[in-house]
């Protein structure tokens, strides 16, 4: 079974600072992992997704992830952080054919 | 296509009352998925299925929870004699393959209020 862990439920940066969010992940087979990002009172919505195509994955608004099988991680970053990068971050892998999140990680941007 | 819809956005009900959501998917997609999520935690999986069959339940699906997809198009999660604990924002969410690297589209959710 796999299951998705992010370290750190609060992470604050300032304005044009690097972001960086952490997932790890463990599964006994290749993983398909997502970071979607929620805002207030809305859905999710995809940033990216690893498919085992290329290792290091970008998304949208200026996102990318690196996935490291050594390291059993798919850490999100993202290098100068914006006002409107202030939300939730989901971590999230395939189990069975449905998604399993992460417990989610607040991200504050302070000017 | 207007993506994942949910209706109501918003429910506020008794203790003991009865409530129905109802999610309507993007066309053709043959997957659907409902989650639950509580203030500061991630979505938990709720049940999901293929066209109209319910293919998977939650251990956190209780006798009180029940989920229709009729002709494998709309979804209505019914949530019988509510309980403040029922409280939760629910989340549906579609797919158009049953592969594992497809991801899911989100609605906006259903915030649940029981008072």
């Amino acid at each position: 079974a796999q299951s998705v862990t992010q370290l750190g439920s609060h992470v604050s940066v300032s304005e044009g600072a690097l972001v960086l969010l952490r997932c790890n992940y463990s599964s006994s087979v290749p993983p398909y992992l997502f970071w979607y990002v929620q805002y207030p009172n809305q859905g999710l919505q995809l940033l990216l997704k690893y498919t085992s195509a290329a290792t290091l994955v970008k998304g949208i608004n200026g996102f990318e992830a690196e996935f490291k099988k050594s390291e059993t991680s798919f850490h999100l970053t993202k290098p100068s952080a914006h006002m409107s990068d202030a939300a939730e971050y989901f971590c999230a892998g395939n189990q069975g054919g449905k998604l399993i999140f992460g417990q989610g990680t607040e991200l504050s941007v302070k000017p | 296509d207007t993506g994942v819809s949910q209706d109501p956005r918003h429910k506020i009900t008794k203790r003991g009352q009865n409530v129905t959501f109802r999610c309507d998917p993007i066309s053709e997609h043959n997957r659907l998925y409902w989650y639950r999520q509580t203030l500061g935690q991630g979505p938990e999986f709720l049940t999901y299925f293929q066209n109209e069959a319910q293919l998977e339940k939650s251990r956190l699906l209780s006798d009180r929870f029940s989920a229709e997809r009729p002709k494998g198009s709309f979804s209505t999660l019914e949530i019988q004699r509510t309980e403040q604990g029922d409280s939760a924002m629910y989340l549906c969410a579609s797919s158009p393959l049953s592969q594992q690297n497809t991801e899911a589209f989100f609605g906006q959710g259903t915030r649940l209020t029981v008072v």
